[in-house]
Parts: structure tokens; sequence; C-alpha cells
């Protein structure tokens, strides 16, 4: 089956650095790679997602890439403010089996004022 | 229009006790699922409800039942709490109403604190 292996568990940079988590993913029909963001005590909400077909996807500040040959997909944050302290998700799954999602175990991203 | 609602948001039991945490959706989801989630484990599927009428098992089963009430209702129940089950659970919901994603993004309840002593 599928496993995800997200790293760093913990993150820390300077208010105005860029951060990036990295995920990796072991079955190679997966195509379909969201991450979510949770706030201190609060519900995960999902903050971009990427499909294989497409290498990088771009939102505001955030950026998610994807290397299918190596079956590892990377969340970026530009200019990193302090309300981007959470912990972030990266999971995996084909598309369409939300049943099937594998999530990774999370970063702690911690912003540095 | 409140989205996913769990309750109740704590509850300490002790081992041996039974309990139901109750998920409602107003979105008008097909799908819905419960998930715990424990500190350095992301977060694993306990059950889900593809559909109303049918539940599959997830990832982690073993302790649990769930009930499908109707569209809207999807509960889970520890029939004899264990400590190892002392975790966060969320309920989620997919299937948005107006399109825009192919893939259905996942809407999560609050989350209920669970603590078996």
């Amino acid at each position: 089956g599928e496993n995800v292996e997200q790293h760093p568990s913990t993150l820390s940079v300077q208010e105005g650095d860029s951060a990036v988590i990295k995920c990796t993913y072991s079955d190679s029909a997966s195509n379909y790679f969201p991450w979510y963001k949770q706030e201190l005590g609060k519900r995960p909400q999902l903050i971009i997602d990427i499909r294989s077909n497409v290498g990088e996807k771009k939102d505001q500040r955030i950026a998610v890439t994807l290397n299918k040959t190596a079956k590892h997909f990377s969340l970026h944050i530009t200019e990193t403010q302090p309300e981007d302290s959470a912990v972030y998700f990266c999971a995996a799954s084909i598309l369409g089996n939300n049943y099937q999602l594998i999530w990774g175990a999370g970063t702690k991203l911690i912003i540095k004022p | 229009n409140a989205g996913v609602t769990q309750t109740p948001k704590f509850q300490v039991l002790k081992t041996g006790q039974s309990m139901t945490l109750q998920c409602a959706q107003d979105m008008n989801h097909n799908s819905m699922y419960w998930y715990r989630q424990d500190p350095g484990m992301g977060l694993r599927l306990i059950y889900y409800s593809a559909s109303e009428g049918t539940t599959d098992k997830g990832e982690v089963p073993n302790g649990y039942n769930v009930s499908r009430l109707n569209k809207r209702e999807f509960s889970l129940r520890l029939e004899s709490a264990a400590p190892s089950q002392t975790s966060v659970y969320f309920c989620a919901s997919s299937e948005p109403l107006y399109g825009g994603r192919a893939q259905r993004e996942l809407f999560f309840g609050e989350g209920s604190r669970l603590t078996v002593l």
C-alpha cells in the first residue's frame, strides 16, 4: 500500500524567509497530492493540491512542486508571515478516492519574528 | 451554514466505558469519514461512508463501529474504550456542491478530544 513520509517534522524560519516541506510517496499509481494546514487547536483545511499531470502549481505565496519520477512533492511558502505558523500535512491518493488518502506525519512550521 | 459539526468537543472516559461521537454536515455531501489524529502520526482513517447506506473500514477500524444514520449524520461508537483510543477524532465530509475541483476536498469538523483513563 501507499506510504507517505514527510520532512522535516519541525521547521523554524525567520519571518520573511521561505519555507520548504518535502514529502515522498511509494505508490506510483498515486496521482493526487493535497496539502492541508492545521492551526493550533483548529481543524485541517486544504490550502493547495496538485494532480500528477502538472509539475507545479502556485497560489499567491504558496506553491507545490511534483517530481513523479522521484516520487516526491514539496510545499513552498515564500515571504513567510506569523499567520503561516501551523502544522502542515501532505497526503497522496488515487484521484477520486478520498478514502485512500494516506497522510504524512505533519510538519510544525514556526515563524520567528 | 455550519459545515461539519462534531459533538462532544471533549470527553473523559474510564477504560471499558462506551460512548458515541456525533457528526453532522449541512453541505449535502455524499461521503463522510472518521479520522483519528495522534502526535507524530498524521491522520489515520478509521471508517468511511462513501454514500448514505454504506460504511467501510479504513486503516484503523479495530475497537470502533459506525452508523450512517442518514445523509447528514455519521456517528462513531467506542463500545469498550481503551487507553490506546486516547486521541483527537475528526469527522470529515466531501463532495462540493459547486464543482471546480475534480478531487473532493475534505471538510473537517473541529475535532473531539477523547481521553481514556
